[in-house]
């Protein structure tokens, strides 16, 4: 069956350091793969897009990694702040027809 | 430029009863699809529509339903509610097109509560 997995459970981290976020999918072979953050109570926010022939794409202090042959896609948050709390997820569109199928997502808390 | 609006933010209705949620879209987006998320199963899709047409959809039964009008704003139409249809409910916006690799835009939700 096709499955977007991600740790289900919290990340703590301390401030300044670099959070990294797992999402690893089975049976789909996408063509992208988005990132967004959301906050409780809130819509999701669009953080990165990576498309298959991309293996690392960086944005501030964001960088999302993509591996198709692993099946896999790793988000970092460097120089960690309490304000990037909250829980991300990882999307991908297996028909081009904006179709997102989200993973769980996880749960990240940065402390000062 | 205006975020993605949806209207009303916050809705409790009696089961049997049946809802309309709305949302408008970014000027110029095209493409508007509905997603159902609870804490069990996350963000689910329910379905995607361009240009007045419905493109995609989700494994939801026929109780729940859609349309989009011709000034790219929708509606999302739940009938009978269940106690299991309380959610939030969110919308998202794209440019859409054949094929779009393009991120979506979220709005607030519509946080709907059914007793």
């Amino acid at each position: 069956s096709q499955k977007i997995e991600q740790n289900s459970e919290a990340l703590n981290i301390q401030e300044g350091k670099t959070a990294t976020l797992t999402c690893n999918y089975t049976n789909y072979s996408p063509a992208y793969l988005q990132w967004y953050r959301q906050d409780p109570g809130r819509g999701p926010v669009f953080l990165l897009l990576i498309r298959e022939n991309e293996k690392e794409k960086r944005k501030e202090r964001l960088k999302v990694t993509f591996d198709t042959t692993l099946k896999q896609s790793l988000f970092h948050i460097t120089a960690s702040q309490p304000a990037d709390s909250a829980t991300y997820l990882c999307a991908l569109d297996p028909t081009g027809f904006q179709k997102l199928v989200f993973g769980t997502g996880t749960r990240l808390l940065v402390s000062p | 430029k205006a975020g993605v609006t949806q209207t009303p933010r916050y809705l409790i209705k009696t089961r049997g009863q049946q809802v309309t949620l709305s949302c408008s879209p970014i000027s110029g987006h095209r493409s508007v699809s509905w997603y159902q998320q609870t804490p069990g199963q996350g963000l689910q899709f329910l379905f995607e529509y361009f240009s007045e047409t419905q493109r995609n959809k989700g494994n939801f039964p026929g109780r729940f339903s859609g349309r989009q009008f011709s000034n790219s704003r929708s509606e999302m139409n739940v009938s009978t509610l269940e106690l299991g249809d309380s959610a939030l409910y969110l919308c998202a916006s794209s440019w859409g097109g054949a094929i779009s690799n393009t991120e979506a835009f979220f709005g607030q939700g519509t946080r709907l509560t059914v007793v």
